[in-house]
């Protein structure tokens, strides 16, 4: 049973336009969400990331919204430039049975940005 | 120099051969772990680490096991390799005051034919 979805596997956007990439989860025991962007040939590497006391987290270019009673999140990219093309990962963090943290990830989004 | 590293970068082999995968890290996390990442299903959790005497399997640990060196050092085995275990490998680190923002290495892509 999949607990964190991204059911866009992928997005083409223009350069300069606003990207809007989607998370869904399924447990109501996470409590923190990150986004992971994915290079070819390249390990992940953390992006943004909010708590869920928080419903809006921003950094740059970058912003990450939560709706708790949705069970939802997203990725806002603005404005949009080439280099963002990559593959990102929504994942969730509950803690463990063991008293830490674990994080589960979901598919993936290939987002491609046009020139 | 990168943070986390990953020998090999490649590798192909033939079903039932033993290999090992290794990850070392310079970032002096006491938390590692090993991810599979297939084609449309991201990454799964094989195991993970949170110090060199503390091993834990994750959702997909059979078929793998891990041995933990050193607090820098954690290398994946498979004991005989099965085509399904073709797939891209990585390696992650972590500090717990970061809550889980996890470092990965660049990731280790294995054939077994």
């Amino acid at each position: 049973d999949q607990q964190v979805k991204q059911n866009s596997p992928s997005l083409s956007v223009q350069e300069g336009r606003i990207s809007i990439l989607n998370c869904d989860y399924t447990n109501s025991m996470f409590d923190y969400f990150l986004w992971y962007k994915k290079y070819p040939a390249e390990g992940p590497t953390f992006l943004i990331s909010i708590s869920s006391i928080k419903d809006k987290n921003e950094d740059g270019r970058f912003t990450v919204f939560l709706n708790k009673s949705a069970k939802h999140l997203s990725l806002h990219i603005v404005p949009s430039q080439p280099g963002d093309s990559a593959v990102y990962f929504c994942a969730a963090s509950a803690v463990s049975g063991a008293g830490s943290y674990q994080l589960t990830f979901g598919k993936g989004t290939k987002l491609s940005v046009i020139p | 120099d990168a943070d986390v590293t990953q020998t090999p970068r490649n590798r192909i082999t033939k079903t039932g051969k033993r290999i090992m995968l290794e990850c070392s890290q310079t970032k002096g996390h006491d938390r590692m772990y090993w991810y599979r990442q297939d084609p449309g299903l991201g990454l799964r959790l094989i195991y993970y680490s949170f110090d060199v005497k503390d091993i834990n399997k994750g959702e997909i640990s059979d078929g793998y096991s891990v041995s933990r060196q050193a607090q820098a050092k954690f290398s994946l085995s498979l004991e005989s390799a099965i085509p399904n275990q073709t797939a891209l490998y990585f390696c992650a680190t972590s500090d717990p005051r970061s809550v889980e923002t996890q470092y990965f290495g660049p990731g280790t892509r294995l054939l077994v034919l």
